[in-house]
C-alpha cells in the first residue's frame, strides 16, 4: 500500500532534549511538509520541502530542523530550543510541481509529550 | 494575512439529517477551497476540491460549495451517519508555491443515532 509513515507515534522528551521524528513515503512525492497542530488551531507549517536536498522555512521554523537527503524521507528534529514543543505533529507529501491544486496526503502523526 | 474561520467547533446532529459546516476567509480569494476529514489522533483525509470558477461539486453524500462573493464555503453531508463524526478542516489553496494552503481550525461533527 502507498501511504506515509510516521513514527513514532508517541514520544516523550525531556527538556533539553533534542529529538526526531521519522517521515516516510513511498508514493513517489516531490513535496513533503511538516505541519503542528495544537487544540484550537488550525495546522501551522514548520517546513516543507520541493526536491532533495532543498527544504524551506514555514510560518513556524524556529526550535526545529530537517533534511532531505532521499526522495522518501523527510525527518524532523525538534530542538531544546523550541519553547513548546507538546504537540500533534503531521508529516504531509504532495506531487505539487508548482501549478494546479495542492491535495496532501498525511501521515498518522506523531504525538510529542514534553516532561 | 490571511484569517480562515470554521463556524464553530462543533456541531451536533441527528443521524439521517443534513449537516452543513461553514468555512469562511478574508483576504484574498484562493484558486481552490479542499476539505479534509480528521479522526481523534489520525492525520487528515483529503475529501473534495472545489476550484474558484465553480459553484458546487458532489461526491457521494458529499456536497460543496463555493461563493467567492461571500468569501464563504459550505460543506454539507446528506443523509448524515454516525459514521460522519469527525472534525471537518477546510484549506485555502493559493497555488502560488508550495507554501500555498492555509488551514483552518476544524469543526467537529458528532452524528447522533
Amino acid at each position: 500500500d502507498g501511504g506515509i509513515t510516521q513514527s513514532p507515534k508517541y514520544l516523550f522528551r525531556k527538556e533539553g532534549q533534542n529529538v526526531t521524528l521519522s517521515c516516510e513515503q513511498n508514493l513517489n512525492h516531490d513535496a513533503m511538509y511538516w505541519y503542528r497542530q495544537d487544540p484550537g488551531q488550525g495546522l501551522r507549517l514548520i517546513y516543507y520541502s520541493q526536491i532533495v536536498n532543498d527544504f524551506q522555512k514555514g510560518d513556524i521554523a524556529e526550535g526545529y530542523s530537517v533534511s532531505r537527503e532521499k526522495k522518501e524521507s523527510f525527518p524532523l528534529t525538534v530542538t531544546s530550543a523550541q519553547k513548546n514543543p507538546t504537540a500533534f505533529y503531521l508529516c504531509a507529501s504532495s506531487i505539487y510541481r508548482g501549478t494546479g491544486a495542492n491535495v496532501l496526503t498525511f501521515g498518522a502523526g506523531s504525538r510529542l509529550t514534553v516532561l | 494575512s490571511q484569517k480562515i474561520e470554521q463556524n464553530s467547533e462543533a456541531l451536533n446532529i441527528q443521524e439521517g439529517k443534513t449537516a452543513t459546516l461553514t468555512c469562511n476567509y478574508t483576504n484574498y480569494s484562493p484558486a481552490y477551497l479542499q476539505w479534509y476529514r480528521q479522526d481523534p489522533g489520525r492525520g487528515p483525509v483529503f475529501l473534495l476540491l472545489i476550484r474558484e470558477n465553480e459553484k458546487e461539486k458532489r461526491k457521494e453524500r458529499l456536497k460543496v460549495t463555493f461563493d467567492t462573493t461571500l468569501k464563504q464555503s459550505l460543506f454539507h453531508i446528506t443523509a448524515s451517519q454516525p459514521a460522519d463524526s469527525a472534525t471537518y478542516l477546510c484549506a485555502l489553496d493559493k497555488t502560488a508555491g508550495a507554501n500555498n494552503l492555509f488551514f483552518g481550525t476544524g469543526t467537529r461533527l458528532t452524528v447522533i443515532p
